[in-house]
């Protein structure tokens, strides 16, 4: 089993609507980061969170770190969200290397 | 630079051939990583520097791949007798140390394409 797991894998919807992506991770971790990576781009660094909840924009990013479990939301979605969002943790041991999870792949069609 | 440089971004090679694709950190960055993705699949870690020391190479395939960095900044990934199931992404990424009760927020490069024909 991955240490990592993003739901859904997968998934499309239209202009406007709330996204929700979720992570649930197994090990203890020191902060837990929210990346984006657009079609052969690289990758950009949204969110990182060690507790609570983190806003920039339409998107919002929380974590409970008693349930192990963090969710990345955007608000009044647009095309241009289109891009794979990918769920990273560092473990609190081995703290430098980051274990990724799969990467929820969105589209926001028109 | 302003953020991590990453060359070539492209490379085609055949088989067998020896690789070194090139990271240049955003200056001052102590820690740098190097991943590793496929199509389809979340990066995976490879090796993290810290300074001119690599901390954890826990990553690395087999023998065949090797990282250096240095002078504690430009860093290099080298792959020698590359096999066709080597060909992904090579994402570079550096940060400010991540310390105790701290974390580093990672700059990643564009990635470095590789394909072993």
């Amino acid at each position: 089993k991955n240490e990592v797991e993003q739901s859904p894998q997968n998934l499309t919807a239209q202009e406007g609507e709330f996204i929700t992506i979720n992570c649930s991770y197994s090990v203890g971790i020191s902060a837990l980061h929210w990346l984006q990576q657009h079609p052969g781009g690289g990758i950009v660094s949204l969110f990182m969170l060690s507790s609570g909840k983190k806003k920039h924009g339409r998107l919002i990013a929380t974590i409970n770190i008693q349930e192990k479990h963090s969710s990345l939301h955007i608000t009044a979605s647009h095309p241009r969200d289109s891009a794979v969002y990918i769920c990273a943790v560092r473990r609190i041991q081995g703290a430098q290397k980051l274990v990724f999870g799969q990467g929820t792949r969105l589209t926001i069609n028109p | 630079g302003a953020g991590v440089s990453q060359t070539p971004s492209n490379k085609v090679t055949e088989k067998g051939k020896y690789v070194e694709l090139r990271c240049d950190p955003i200056s001052g960055h102590t820690a740098l990583y190097w991943y590793r993705q496929s199509l389809g699949q979340g990066p995976e870690f490879l090796i993290y520097f810290q300074g001119t020391g690599a901390a954890d190479d826990s990553g690395l395939p087999n023998d065949r791949f090797f990282a250096v960095r240095p002078e504690g900044s430009v860093s290099t990934l080298k792959i020698q007798r590359t096999e066709r199931g080597d060909s992904a992404v090579y994402l570079c990424a550096s940060s400010l140390t991540a310390r105790q009760g701290h974390t580093g927020e990672l700059f990643f490069g564009e990635g470095s394409r590789l394909t072993v024909l």
